[in-house]
């Protein structure tokens, strides 16, 4: 079946724009997850979705992150007056209801900030 | 603080030679640990879950192992397709159910023929 899928694949912005990723979960999970890898870097969380509960923003590394999921698929990632230490892989995950289920990743959206 | 770290970052093996790669953590209540590979320019895909120490899971070339401190991904006989970024995450036990994971920052396996 489909899995994650992210679009764009690639992203180029001017520092200072405002940028939007999007996400699609795979049909029927109700768990979605937000993380970003940096060079060199782990996975870090972003922020967390689960069916129609307020979603977990703990990992949000500033305001100038938010998300939302509307109708409880797709999910909006926007960073606005993006900054270089933006540049990032911004990976979407979902699972399918419990937070202890496997969380399966889509490709990423690749952003790069000059 | 709660931490991944995996060891070593990078690795490099002849086809057929059969090595382990090492994850630690410090975490408050593990209430899993995932394995993932990562290809370059993908996203990582999911390898393994384990829940409790002494816990075992095998999957073709590929075996992960699970003590209260530390997760080994053991690699039998490797092959060059095995070539990747190995990824380990925990996942906290929590108030709630928020369940994101905490990776380390991954072992390159580099398997030249």
């Amino acid at each position: 079946g489909a899995g994650v899928s992210q679009s764009p694949s690639n992203k180029v912005t001017e520092k200072g724009k405002d940028v939007e990723l999007r996400c699609d979960p795979i049909s029927g999970h109700t768990a979605l997850y937000w993380y970003r890898q940096s060079l060199g870097q782990g996975l870090e969380f972003l922020i967390y979705f689960q069916g129609n509960s307020a979603p977990d923003k703990s990992g949000l590394p500033s305001d100038r992150f938010s998300a939302e999921r509307t109708g409880g698929s797709v999910s909006t990632l926007t960073i606005q007056r993006t900054q270089q230490e933006d540049s990032a892989v911004y990976l979407c995950a979902s699972s399918l209801a419990e937070a202890t289920d496997t969380q399966y990743f889509g490709p990423g959206t690749r952003l790069t900030v000059l | 603080e709660d931490q991944v770290t995996q060891s070593p970052e990078a690795l490099r093996l002849q086809e057929g030679e059969s090595s382990s790669l090492n994850c630690s953590y410090t975490v408050s209540g593990l209430r899993g640990l995932f394995w993932y590979r990562q290809d370059p320019g993908k996203g990582p895909e999911f390898l393994f879950t384990l829940y409790s120490a002494g816990e075992e899971k095998e999957k073709e070339r590929l075996k992960a192992t699970l003590t209260k401190k530390e997760s080994f991904l053991h690699i039998t006989a490797p092959k060059p397709e095995d070539s990747a970024t190995y990824l380990c995450a925990v996942q906290q036990i929590r108030g709630g159910s928020q369940g994101n994971l905490i990776f380390g920052k991954g072992t390159k396996l580099s398997v030249k023929p």
